[in-house]
């Protein structure tokens, strides 16, 4: 069962800017980094932001990460029809000792 | 380039057992930790635990203890899975994981960098 809590879907129109919230607590997103994953259908989750706002090289600076208190966002600006696809938040999780997901959510480009 | 590469798909009957394979290259894989992730159909990421690829010693998370064992053969770098007694609720995609968590000062930072494919384990009901 997921610990962070992402809304289940977002859309927008090419060009549009798109952001994802994700909850968690003082056990993790308050104390611990957050990370994001892209996965599109049939693929596994590629890593997209790690330490809450930083890119590996490749991701286009058009996705951003950001964090504040229990909460973490991801933007996405200038939305392309390539970017339709699942978005999973991360933490560390101080009390479970171990990895929390979010529920996860699906990027819809109209 | 660092990947790490899984083995095939696997249909299995209840009450039997399966091994999923996940061998790295590109990269010292006593290095970094090799971490397991579920992913039921339709549903999230869950994290299944990891192995310390240095010492071999494996950490499970909670509901994964017990029928779940993680192995490694560092003579040609593979982490293993191994899941006994199938229940059809074990269908699921099973990822590895390598960890690329970093310390600066006293702040540690964790996150997963690359991925396998993930291997598919069927088990009818």
């Amino acid at each position: 069962q997921s610990v962070l809590t992402q809304p289940p879907s977002a859309s927008g129109t090419p060009g549009q800017r798109v952001t994802i919230s994700c909850s968690g607590s003082s056990s993790n997103i308050g104390n611990n980094a957050v990370t994001w994953y892209q996965q599109f259908p049939g693929t596994a989750p590629k890593l997209l932001i790690y330490s809450n706002d930083q890119r590996p090289s490749g991701v286009p600076d058009r996705f951003s990460g950001s964090k504040s208190g229990t909460s973490a966002s991801l933007a996405i600006t200038g939305l392309q029809s390539e970017d339709e696809a699942d978005y999973h938040c991360a933490a560390w999780d101080d009390s479970l000792s171990g990895y929390v997901f979010g529920t996860g959510t699906r990027v819809t480009v109209l | 380039q660092v990947q790490l590469v899984q083995s095939g798909s696997e249909l299995k009957n209840p009450g039997s057992s399966v091994t999923v394979s996940c061998k790295a290259s590109g990269y010292t894989f006593t290095r970094n930790a090799i971490n397991w992730v579920r992913q039921a159909p339709g549903q999230g990421l869950e994290w299944m635990g990891w192995i310390n690829t240095n010492t071999g010693n494996p950490t499970y998370a909670q509901g994964f203890t017990g029928r779940f064992v993680f192995s490694l053969d560092t003579s040609v770098s593979t982490a293993y899975l191994q899941i006994s007694s199938l229940k059809a609720e074990d269908t699921a995609v099973y990822y590895c994981a390598r960890d690329g968590s970093y310390q600066v000062k006293f702040n540690y930072y964790y996150y997963m960098d690359v991925w396998g494919k993930g291997t598919t384990v069927t088990v009818p009901s």
